[in-house]
């Protein structure tokens, strides 16, 4: 069976410091999978999507970057940490609908 | 106007039906989704409808779609605590990535 692995759940960093989530699947080969940041408030903001080992596409110009070293491994990252980054980030990836993982509730302090 | 609008909050008593309502603005849109959000958790796929369905039944949920209204709702029969939750509905055209609403957060009280 497919599932989706997401950590840490949660995470409290300070401004300035880097970050690293990390999100792979099981039970599927070449995914297409989604980092989604959910905001208090507002809908899923889509953030970064790859369609393959190697290929990020972004959707909105931040302080964020994605990596995908792995079939079924991506990786949300930043150099610098942002107050305007906490949310709750989301992994996903797309078959009949989207599966999403248990999400990454950042705190930037 | 956002691409999605759902209302912020519904409040229902427990054994009640609660309704949450969704319009959207692209007329191409193929697939609607309706996810379920629990505290501290990720998106739960409920259900989806294509858009040539006026109607999808599962179980508790009905989904009702109104091409010409472009509106779309999720019925739940006699909603239960555990069904508090944020629901969130989103749209698609074909294999494109969903544009998803804020979110309706459904109060269920005794």
């Amino acid at each position: 069976s497919q599932t989706i692995h997401q950590w840490p759940a949660t995470l409290v960093q300070p401004v300035g410091s880097p970050l690293s989530l990390e999100c792979t699947v099981e039970g599927t080969s070449n995914p297409n999978l989604y980092w989604y940041r959910q905001a208090a408030g507002r809908g899923l903001q889509l953030l970064f999507y790859s369609v393959g080992i190697g290929q990020i596409s972004s959707e909105v110009p931040q302080n964020l970057s994605a990596s995908r070293p792995q079939d079924r491994q991506f990786i949300l990252s930043s150099k610098k940490l942002l107050l305007s980054d906490s949310g709750f980030y989301l992994c996903a990836w797309r078959e009949d609908g989207y599966t999403f993982g248990s999400g990454t509730r950042l705190t930037v302090v | 106007g956002e691409d999605v609008e759902q209302s912020l909050f519904l409040s229902v008593r427990e054994g009640d039906s609660s309704v949450i309502n969704c319009t959207y603005t692209d007329s191409s849109s193929t697939y609607l989704y309706w996810y379920k959000q629990e505290p501290g958790a990720g998106l739960q796929l409920l259900t989806y409808i294509f858009s040539n369905m006026d109607m999808k039944q599962d179980q508790r949920l009905t989904v009702l779609l109104n091409k010409k209204d472009k509106h779309l709702s999720l019925r739940i029969a006699d909603t239960q605590t555990g069904d508090s939750a944020i629901y969130f509905c989103a749209k698609a055209r074909g294999s494109y990535i969903p544009t998803f609403g804020r979110g309706t957060s459904l109060i269920v009280h005794p």
